[in-house]
């Protein structure tokens, strides 16, 4: 089974910040990548899919780059309603991974 | 509106077994596959079984596999997770959430997400 190896597992950044979030697959799964948004105590919300595509209504600030095996999450200029864990996830196929999580906080 | 609300959680003893629900609202049911999903309290996301529109493919994680069934009544507009010989690491709350995709896209992210039904196993 392909493994996703997300980096850092957290972060502290100030407002304002860009803030990079790695994604890792064991074996090339194309650009079939999303990245979902956790915040704290609450339901994990879709925010790019296809590897870069922005959901309807998500932020400009969030962008999603990469295919094959490597792919990243940016948030440029932070804000305090995006702290939350992030999380990769792999559809190319059973099983449906989803990466650790990295924890994003601000300093 | 997209809703989906799970139920059935509980506390259950290990080696028993429950059933969850998913009630699924606010778009054309029978269009598309849908999966459950689980977090263990304090951890990540783990994806656990997926079922696409018509039933005919089915997924499941290893964790789950020969233990877990996921099932849907197109009719009813309702999803399901039948969970066998329930084990303490299986703990979590469980969540349903919508392919973003319809048929003969075949499995792909997941765009909506229900609240989620706690199961807690222990004696």
């Amino acid at each position: 089974d392909i493994q996703m190896t997300q980096s850092p597992s957290s972060l502290s950044a100030s407002v304002g910040d860009t803030v990079t979030i790695t994604c890792r697959a064991s074996q090339g799964i194309s650009n079939h990548l999303a990245w979902y948004q956790q915040k704290p105590g609450k339901v994990p919300k879709l925010l790019i899919y296809a590897a870069s595509t922005l959901q309807s209504g998500v932020p400009s600030r969030f962008s999603g780059s990469g295919s094959g095996t490597d792919f990243t999450l940016t948030i440029s200029s932070l804000q305090p309603e995006d702290v939350a864990t992030y999380y990769c996830q792999k559809y190319n196929g059973a099983p449906l991974t989803f990466g650790g999580g990295t924890k994003v906080e601000i300093k | 509106e997209v809703q989906l609300v799970e139920s059935g959680g509980g506390l259950v003893q290990p080696g028993r077994s429950l059933r969850l629900s998913c009630a699924a609202s606010g778009f054309t049911f029978d269009d598309y596959a849908m999966h459950w999903v689980r977090q263990a309290p304090g951890k990540g996301l783990e994806w656990v079984s997926s079922i696409n529109w018509n039933s005919g493919r089915i997924g499941y994680a290893d964790s789950v596999k020969g233990r877990f069934t996921i099932s849907r009544d197109n009719a009813k507009n309702s999803l399901y997770l039948q969970m066998n010989s329930l084990r303490a690491e299986d703990t979590a709350l469980y969540y349903c959430a919508k392919n973003s995709l319809p048929r003969g896209s075949g499995w792909y992210c997941f765009d909506y997400w229900g609240q989620g039904t706690l199961v807690t196993v222990s004696s």
